[in-house]
């Protein structure tokens, strides 16, 4: 993997249903890896950054899991509210021998979901 | 505590004119990046600077193209002689550090039409 990828583009979910989406990243030199909540005209909210592998991550309804050897991360909304729609982006982080130049995030395209009531 | 701050949110410019995008941190941050969406497309990386110092631009195209954040005041992206294929949203973030582990807090973005 060279980019960050993420899949589906976009799903639609039942109300009250749970679901789950994936962010793919390159595994080489990696550092961080975040996730961003993105409602439209809004600010990207921050949700999590996780760096070790087999981190899990909780917050509310969502969570989120990482695998850094194999490089891909889970998000998961349980029990998905009307209110849960959004843009989900990730974005890794790496971690460059010049510090500072580790300091860029590279976003996937995102997961918009649709939670329908 | 007031978060990222843009203006302004609405942009439109001639192609030829100059473009202002201004961005104010979190207070008690330091750190500024500035991220471009195009039609169709992601967010992508353009510039990361500290009070007075840019430490990357890798991501910026390399002309029409400038940054920058003073002593005082916000960090400024300038966009000299905009082209059509400049519009675009434009996202800046902050954080308080450069660590690895450390959030960046986004803005609500400028969104850029050049007509």
């Amino acid at each position: 993997i060279l980019n960050v990828e993420q899949s589906p583009q976009s799903l639609h979910v039942q109300e009250g249903d749970s679901t789950n989406f994936t962010c793919s990243f390159p595994s080489s030199n990696f550092y961080a890896l975040h996730w961003y909540r993105w409602e439209t005209a809004k600010s990207p909210e921050a949700l999590f950054v996780m760096t070790l592998n087999g981190d899990e991550k909780k917050k509310g309804r969502i969570s989120a899991t990482l695998n850094t050897k194999e490089g891909y991360s889970y998000l998961y909304i349980k029990g998905s509210q009307p209110e849960d729609s959004a843009t989900y982006l990730c974005a890794s982080r790496k971690g460059e021998m010049i510090k500072a130049a580790g300091n860029k995030l590279t976003f996937g395209g995102g997961t918009r979901v649709l939670v329908k009531p | 505590n007031a978060g990222v701050m843009q203006n302004p949110r609405h942009l439109v410019r001639r192609r030829g004119q100059e473009a202002r995008l201004r961005c104010s941190p979190m207070k008690g941050h330091s750190h500024v990046y500035w991220y471009r969406q195009l039609p169709e497309e992601g967010l992508k990386f353009m510039v990361y600077l500290q009070k007075e110092n840019i430490i990357d631009e890798s991501g910026m195209p390399k002309e029409r193209f400038s940054a920058e954040f003073p002593k005082e005041g916000p960090s400024i992206l300038r966009i000299q002689q905009v082209v059509r294929g400049d519009s675009a949203a434009y996202f800046c973030a902050s954080s308080p550090v450069g660590g690895s582990s450390y959030e960046q807090y986004f803005g609500p973005g400028t969104r850029l039409t050049v007509t």
